[in-house]
């Protein structure tokens, strides 16, 4: 079974400063990851995803994310926080066995809050 | 392009009563799947569809039925809502390959009293 692990209900960080959001995840296979973002009242917008290759992803927003795999995790990272990154985070995995349901899990959510 | 619609966005239901929470991609996505959103608990599938014709359970069926007769349209049915199907329900979308992302709709925040 996958699983995925998001370790901090709540994130703070000043505007300016970098930020992390962390992820870990359980897979059979190899896994298939991503990152979304998900904004009051709306729903969820993918940011990025790692498949294959280099383990440092870049995607929208300035975001990026590196995957480790002897750690499992796949964190989230920006260099320089901006307010409007204030949002809640969702960190998935779908495992590339997973060729039948080919379900995304999801993890609880990481909420992060830029102070101006 | 308006990529996946969820209809309604509200809903208040009584206990007992049944809906149809409606869902359409324009995207040509053979896979479809819906979610629910609870505090604290991320979103969990509830059923999905690999085409046209084709539904399974997810992780969290009871209460609920769906259909994919075209590969437009998956609705997503409450058969009689219960205070425990309080939440927000998302329709997502995509190509169906294991390392394609989803598309997701806007939301239905619905509340059951």
């Amino acid at each position: 079974a996958q699983s995925v692990a998001q370790p901090e209900d709540q994130v703070n960080v000043a505007e300016g400063n970098p930020l992390t959001v962390k992820c870990t995840y359980s897979v059979s296979g190899n896994p298939y990851l991503f990152w979304y973002v998900q904004y009051p009242n709306r729903g969820l917008q993918f940011l990025l995803k790692y498949i294959t290759g280099d383990n440092l992803v870049k995607g929208s927003y300035g975001f990026e994310a590196e995957f480790n795999k002897s750690q499992t995790s796949f964190h989230l990272k920006k260099p320089s926080a901006l307010v409007s990154d204030s949002a809640l985070y969702f960190c998935a995995v779908r495992d590339e066995m997973d060729t039948g349901r080919r379900a995304l899990t999801f993890g609880s959510g990481t909420r992060l809050q830029v102070q101006p | 392009n308006a990529g996946v619609t969820q209809t309604p966005k509200f809903q208040v239901l009584k206990t007992g009563q049944s809906m149809t929470l409606q869902c359409a991609q324009d995207m040509n996505h053979e896979y479809m799947s819906w979610y629910r959103q609870d505090p604290g608990m991320g979103l969990r599938l509830i059923h999905y569809s690999v085409g046209a014709g084709i539904t399974d359970q997810g992780e969290v069926p009871n209460g609920y039925n769906v259909s994919r007769s075209t590969t437009e349209d998956f609705p997503l049915r409450l058969l009689s809502a219960a205070p425990s199907q309080t939440s927000v329900y998302f329709c997502a979308s995509s190509l169906g390959r294991v390392n394609t992302e989803a598309f997701f709709g806007q939301g239905t925040r619905l509340t059951v009293v």
